[in-house]
């Protein structure tokens, strides 16, 4: 059962440019939204994270929007750069569970 | 600090052995979890513990899984008999708690020929 459904699979984005990455959540009871950077051969990383009360929260060139009514979230690297080359995943989890439950991820190509 | 320890980094077998996976989470970070990564299922939670005690194992495939935390610093998940279908990367991870950041073990990449 996919609870956090992620778009796209892939992203080509060519260096300078803007890459977003959407994700959509079922679970009314989510209550904390994080994003995780993966590089080959490395596991996932924390990158940035978000409460629903929250509809934008910035650090550096990344963004995380939030639609509480929708039930969407969405992650915007500004300026890309190579070094952004990597697999992002959203997550969410619910309190009461303590499971963090991952979307199935997009790679990220960002041409220089 | 070292982060989540995991070995080994990489583990080959053949179908029908047993396969032990080792984790050495951060020191003070009460909550474990275990995730399997595939291509087709992406990133799996199997199973996690809070203060070494298991809270959910419900990710864990078949009865061929069980996951162990004899204490705060230890973590093993076995597989047995292990077949070609568990071949993924497995990854440990703790946190200090619900909301808390996970930290990532950089993985085991088991191949079950």
């Amino acid at each position: 059962q996919q609870q956090v459904k992620q778009s796209p699979q892939s992203l080509i984005v060519q260096k300078g440019g803007i890459s977003i990455i959407n994700c959509a959540y079922e679970n009314t009871a989510f209550d904390y939204f994080p994003w995780y950077q993966q590089f080959p051969g490395k596991g996932p990383a924390l990158l940035i994270a978000i409460r629903p009360d929250v509809s934008e929260k910035k650090e550096g060139r990344f963004t995380i929007s939030f639609n509480k009514s929708a039930k969407q979230f969405s992650l915007h690297i500004m300026d890309s750069q190579p070094g952004d080359s990597a697999t992002y995943f959203c997550a969410a989890i619910a309190s009461n569970t303590g499971k963090l439950i991952f979307g199935q991820g997009t790679t990220l190509q960002v041409k220089p | 600090d070292a982060g989540v320890i995991q070995s080994p980094r990489h583990e080959v077998t053949e179908m029908g052995q047993e396969v032990t996976l080792r984790c050495k989470p951060i020191s003070g970070h009460n909550s474990l979890f275990w995730y399997r990564q595939t291509m087709m299922r992406g990133l799996e939670l199997l199973i996690y513990f809070n203060n070494n005690v298991p809270i959910d194992d419900s990710g864990m495939p078949e009865d061929r899984f069980s996951a162990k935390m004899p204490n705060a610093s230890f973590s093993t998940l076995k597989i047995q008999p292990s077949e070609p279908r568990d071949s993924a990367v497995y990854f440990c991870a703790a946190s200090q708690g619900v909301n808390s950041p996970l930290h990532f073990g950089n993985g085991t990449r088991l191949t079950v020929t």
